[in-house]
């Protein structure tokens, strides 16, 4: 079965520092991978997407993600933090085959320090 | 357009009562998700339509929990009777197409009293 594993369950990054998150997942095959952002009280947000291609997929508000099929990981990395960023995030993958079944992570909450 | 919209926001309710909780997808999209987020089990995916056909419910907790989908531009899930550990945030997702982005709505937030 399909599992998705974030070791952070809580990040705490000084504003203006580097973040890093991290993903790894157990898969039959290659799946499609997203990073979603949850903002308190709000729905969930895609940062971005792996479908195929480069490994180094670019997102919104200035956040990459790079896939190494060889580590089954697809860590989340942002040069510099700001305090909006604030947040929970989660990864997830889904199949290559009809049928979107994501499977979201635990998720990892980041807090901002000023 | 206004995104998935999802109603109510908040609902409380007593044990044992119904709720039903409702989804409007993004216009044109023609899949549609529940899911429920908790904090001891994070965000599952309750079940998923396409084209308004129930296309897996295997994540739906136990009969208690029932979900459809008229028609293209609305949906449903009813929890009868309710129960406290049914407490959650309940969201909706629509989706252009299978394996493309899904746009979640705000959330519902139940609490069973």
């Amino acid at each position: 079965a399909q599992s998705v594993t974030q070791p952070d369950i809580h990040i705490t990054v000084s504003e203006g520092a580097s973040l890093e998150l991290r993903c790894n997942y157990s898969y039959g095959a290659t799946p499609y991978l997203f990073w979603y952002v949850q903002s308190p009280g709000q729905g969930l947000q895609l940062l971005l997407k792996y479908f195929s291609g480069d490994t180094l997929v670019q997102g919104i508000k200035g956040f990459e993600a790079e896939f190494k099929r060889s580590q089954s990981s697809f860590n989340l990395r942002k040069p510099s933090v700001h305090w909006s960023d604030a947040a929970e995030y989660f990864c997830a993958v889904g199949p290559r085959a009809a049928g979107n079944k994501l499977t979201f992570g635990g998720g990892t909450r980041v807090l901002v320090k000023p | 357009d206004a995104g998935v919209i999802q109603s109510p926001r908040h609902e409380v309710t007593e044990m044992g009562q119904e709720v039903t909780l409702r989804c409007k997808p993004i216009s044109g999209h023609n899949s549609l998700f529940w899911y429920r987020q908790t904090m001891m089990r994070g965000l599952e995916l309750l079940i998923y339509f396409n084209n308004n056909v129930p296309i897996d419910d295997s994540g739906m907790p136990e009969d208690r929990f029932s979900a459809k989908m008229p028609n293209a531009s609305f949906s449903t899930l009813k929890i009868q009777p309710s129960e406290p550990r049914d407490s959650a945030v309940y969201f909706c997702a629509s989706e252009l197409e299978m394996n493309t982005e899904a746009f979640f709505g705000q959330g519902t937030r139940l609490t069973v009293v």
